[in-house]
């Protein structure tokens, strides 16, 4: 079966640099959803679309933004990147029709220097 | 505000015993639903099962059964027959919604080691 996608999965960056994170979500699943997780920490909740509408907002940083395209990919754009920004970034994707169940992609490492 | 607790850090157990995670959670909800993640070291998320607030039986799924005790706010994960491979970290996650569509609030994790 079809799983999420994520890419890259592992990324290297400098302080103040920019840094792009895709997910592909599982077909015809209509919600994305990103975490983080920093090191030894539990997942945190982000932000997530539904239907390409941003439905909910967590603690993400105004440096942080994230958009849902018409193919129903999903970018998380990081910008001006800090020390604290290394973490494993998660999507995962949903379907509402089918189940609750949120599916986690394998994960985007990311390393700021 | 809804919230997870994970009280075991860390947890060892022989290989092919049965090893209880507790978790509990406070909501003040009807309709909620309670997850179990297991992460390998490799780091990625792997779903292992899910109890909603209505269902009357208890959730299971192979050797993963949810021990669902609603009055008490507790959904422990049960591991039959361990093994080698269970070695993770495993979170307990609640999703506090009537649409089914909302985040997902872990606990702090319990660390998993099976001894051979």
């Amino acid at each position: 079966a079809a799983g999420v996608i994520q890419s890259p999965r592992h990324l290297i960056k400098e302080k103040r640099e920019t840094a792009t994170l895709k997910c592909y979500p599982i077909p015809r699943h209509d919600t994305v959803y990103w975490y983080q997780q920093g090191p030894g920490q539990d997942p945190q909740f982000l932000i997530s679309f539904y239907e390409k509408m941003q439905s909910d907002k967590g603690s993400i940083p105004d440096r942080f933004s994230a958009q849902q395209f018409s193919d129903y990919h999903s970018e998380l754009n990081m910008s001006s990147l800090e020390l604290g920004d290394s973490a494993l970034y998660f999507c995962a994707s949903s379907s509402t029709s089918r189940g609750e169940t949120q599916y986690f992609g394998p994960g985007t490492r990311l390393l700021v220097l | 505000a809804q919230k997870i607790t994970q009280t075991q850090p860390g947890m060892f157990v022989q290989e092919k015993e049965a090893v209880t995670l507790d978790c509990t959670y406070d909501t003040s909800d009807q309709s909620y639903g309670l997850f179990w993640y297991k992460q390998p070291s490799s780091g990625e998320m792997i779903f292992l099962i899910y109890q909603g607030s209505y269902d009357e039986q208890n959730a299971t799924e192979g050797r993963y059964s949810l021990n669902f005790q609603k009055a008490r706010k507790s959904a422990n994960l049960v591991i039959s027959a361990s093994q080698l491979g269970d070695s993770a970290m495993y979170f307990c996650a609640m999703r506090d919604s009537n649409f089914g569509n909302e985040k997902l609030t872990f606990g702090t994790g319990t660390r998993l080691t099976i001894i051979p």
